[in-house]
């Protein structure tokens, strides 16, 4: 069994730091990670994809992928308010076509 | 504009019978998906398909059903065999092009069993 784990949080920041959020998965195999983010009672909304080690820049998130140590982490800097949300980690793995196997989400929460 | 359509928005169920969600896409995507998910947890999948008349199983395939008449169009079928349908049921679609296209979701479709 493919698994993504993810720390459901809540994970407390205040507005204009850094927030980190990390995902491990047991498949060494894997291919491709997705990062989305989740609003209370909306759909998931794709914000970073990262196919290859290292990291991936837009705007004020940065993924990283390490395959050696199997995690995959995001940093969004400078935090708003409106970056309160639940964030999935999804990853594909070898043998599983186009399939995403979801972590159950981190809870972000961006203070005053 | 482009995108991934779900209706209806809520859906109630009553017992013993059976509930279709619809998913249309105008993305002229080749794959589309269907999750379930429940308060706390992530998404599971259900059914995909990632080609006109053909579907595979997801993890969570028993109780449902679907069917790929039509590129754009990948219908759910909630049976009466599923015995806890409560959830938030989200369709995605993606383009084909092995591991790295990502998917893209509707608005979703809330069940209810009244």
């Amino acid at each position: 069994q493919k698994e993504v784990e993810q720390n459901s949080g809540p994970l407390s920041v205040p507005e204009g730091a850094i927030a980190s959020l990390n995902c491990t998965y047991s498949d060494r195999g894997s291919q491709s990670f997705f990062w989305y983010r989740q609003y209370s009672g909306k759909s998931p909304e794709l914000i970073m994809s990262i196919y290859s080690n290292g990291d991936k820049e837009d705007g004020r998130f940065t993924a990283q992928l390490n395959k050696a140590s199997q995690y995959v982490s995001l940093l969004i800097r400078d935090s708003q308010p409106s970056d309160s949300a639940t964030y999935l980690c999804a990853g594909v793995f070898t043998g599983g076509g186009n399939k995403l196997t979801f972590g159950t989400g981190t809870q972000l929460k961006v203070e005053l | 504009d482009g995108g991934i359509t779900q209706s209806p928005k809520y859906l109630f169920r009553k017992e013993g019978q059976n509930v279709t969600l619809s998913c249309e896409q105008n993305l002229n995507h080749d794959a589309m998906y269907w999750y379930r998910q429940d308060p706390g947890q992530g998404l599971r999948l259900i059914y995909y398909s990632q080609i006109v008349n053909d579907f595979q199983k997801g993890d969570i395939a028993e109780g449902y059903s679907v069917s790929r008449e039509k590129k754009e169009s990948f219908p759910l079928t909630v049976t009466s065999a599923q015995k806890n349908p409560t959830a938030f049921y989200l369709c995605a679609s993606s383009g084909f092009g092995g591991n790295n296209q990502p998917q893209h979701f509707g608005d979703g479709t809330r069940l209810s069993i009244l």
